[in-house]
């Protein structure tokens, strides 16, 4: 499974947009790309998944290169609510009995 | 997207009893189910995979007599921690991957976490 890179905390304020990149230099060509959400006491919460390309949903935007070798979380305009950690993972396509393997994630604190 | 479940989502116990936690899934069947274990400040720690009608594979270094996986049905996995001690307090969760038909991907959901303490 490609190891994945990301800063270990971020700093933003209410309103502006976040964009947060993660390195994954071996990613394999049957591999995608997951962004999960978690709070404090709670598990992860599903954001976006991508394989190419840019991806959007009502939460976010997924922007993944040509060469997949990183990819960018984009919220618009966040808010108090939208800190958290946030994880980027990647696994292969298909394999439902493959567990994902998280790394130390992304701490994004949203001040007003 | 799916959702899994976990019951209970606190307990308290005695350091030497044994504590079982379920994980469930609500609108999906799933023949493979993960647990992982998250301590304070710390990112989840993958213990085990769930397969229904046969043995977990674990993880190394995860104990295979203390923590008794056992996948029943396409809906239910418990993870009982057996003789808890102190050390065992954390954050258990469970997960399993769904297909989504849309995106031909599938995607891992995660229940909602069950809190141990081991007194």
């Amino acid at each position: 499974l490609a190891k994945t890179t990301q800063p270990i905390s971020m700093d933003s304020y209410e309103g502006q947009e976040v964009n947060i990149t993660c390195s994954h230099n071996n990613i394999a060509t049957n591999d995608y790309i997951t962004w999960y959400q978690q709070f404090p006491s709670q598990g992860p919460r599903f954001i976006i998944q991508g394989y190419k390309t840019k991806v959007t949903n009502e939460v976010a935007s997924l922007f993944i290169p040509a060469d997949r070798k990183s990819s960018t979380l984009s919220l618009p305009r966040v808010s108090l609510s939208d800190t958290a950690v946030y994880y980027c993972l990647v696994g292969a396509l298909n394999q439902a009995g493959t567990a994902l393997i998280f790394g130390k994630g992304t701490t994004l604190s949203v001040s007003s | 997207g799916a959702v899994v479940s976990q019951h209970p989502s606190w307990v308290i116990c005695k350091s030497g009893t044994s504590v079982k936690i379920e994980c469930r899934s609500l609108d999906f069947q799933a023949t493979t189910m993960f647990w992982y274990r998250q301590f304070p400040k710390q990112s989840l720690m993958l213990m085990a995979t769930s397969n229904e009608g046969s043995k977990a594979t674990y993880e190394q270094g995860v104990e295979k007599d203390k923590f008794l996986i056992n996948h029943a049905s396409l809906t239910l996995s418990t993870l009982t921690v057996t003789s808890a001690h102190p050390e065992d307090s954390s954050f258990y969760i469970c997960s399993a991957r769904v297909l989504r038909t849309t995106t031909s991907t599938d995607t891992q959901y995660f229940g909602p976490g069950t809190r141990l303490t081991v007194l």
